[in-house]
């Protein structure tokens, strides 16, 4: 079974700082995503990795970077953190880099909350 | 821009009730069409994908199925039971966005005993 793990379940922080949410995934993939989901707006798409060091934005990239030094791990990074980045973000992986018809796989989600 | 709408929003169904949740897409220009189940609080887990050239996936009690022409896609859940009380997402990857894929805002469905 594929695995996705994300760091942390819950976490708070305060506005203005920097945050760092990180994924891993067991199963070699080659893509990796992050998205956040909030109500009445579904999931979104920030970023997404195809590759080491290689990276797309998403819909919703503003306010947001993203790091890729090893296939396996893929970490968001809020650069100032602000109220309104208080979401459930939720990282998945998945296989090819083509167009394949691969699943994505997603970790349990980190419920980040900006105070 | 591709747009995934499900309907219903919520459900509520007493327990051995057959369902269908319904999810419609407005371009057909997709690779795959993937349900997942997402429990309160957590992840979402992938329950089946349809290839752009399949009709139908199953996998237990659960049935997909994809009718690309029309834009439409039905997920049927035979003999339901509390344990499937959740919320179900549909999520298209189309042609134009490479990998990305593109999520209905989901069904709440909820099983009553």
């Amino acid at each position: 079974d594929v695995k996705v793990t994300q760091s942390s379940r819950y976490l708070v922080k305060r506005t203005g700082e920097k945050v760092f949410l990180e994924c891993v995934q067991d199963m070699d993939h080659e893509n990796m995503f992050w998205y956040r989901q909030d109500p009445g707006l579904g999931l979104r798409l920030i970023y997404f990795s195809y590759d080491v060091k290689m990276k797309e934005k998403g819909d919703i990239p503003e306010g947001y970077s993203v790091s890729r030094e090893k296939k396996e791990r893929f970490s968001l990074i809020l650069e100032s953190a602000s109220t309104n980045q208080t979401s459930m973000y939720l990282c998945a992986s998945s296989l090819y880099r083509g167009p394949g018809n691969q699943p994505q796989h997603f970790g349990d989600g980190t419920r980040l909350s900006i105070l | 821009k591709q747009e995934v709408t499900q309907i219903p929003a919520a459900l509520s169904v007493p327990e051995g009730e057959n369902l269908v949740l319904n999810c419609s897409f407005t371009d057909s220009a997709i690779y795959n069409l993937q349900w997942f189940r997402q429990d309160p609080g957590k992840g979402l887990t992938s329950l089946l994908l349809i290839q752009s050239s399949q009709r139908e996936q199953t996998s237990g009690r659960l049935n997909a199925s994809l009718d690309k022409s029309s834009g439409r896609s039905t997920l049927y859940i035979a003999a339901s039971q509390p344990g499937d009380s959740a919320t179900y997402l549909c999520a298209v990857r189309p042609w134009e966005y490479g990998n990305k894929l593109v999520f209905g805002a989901g069904t709440i469905l909820r099983v009553k005993s």
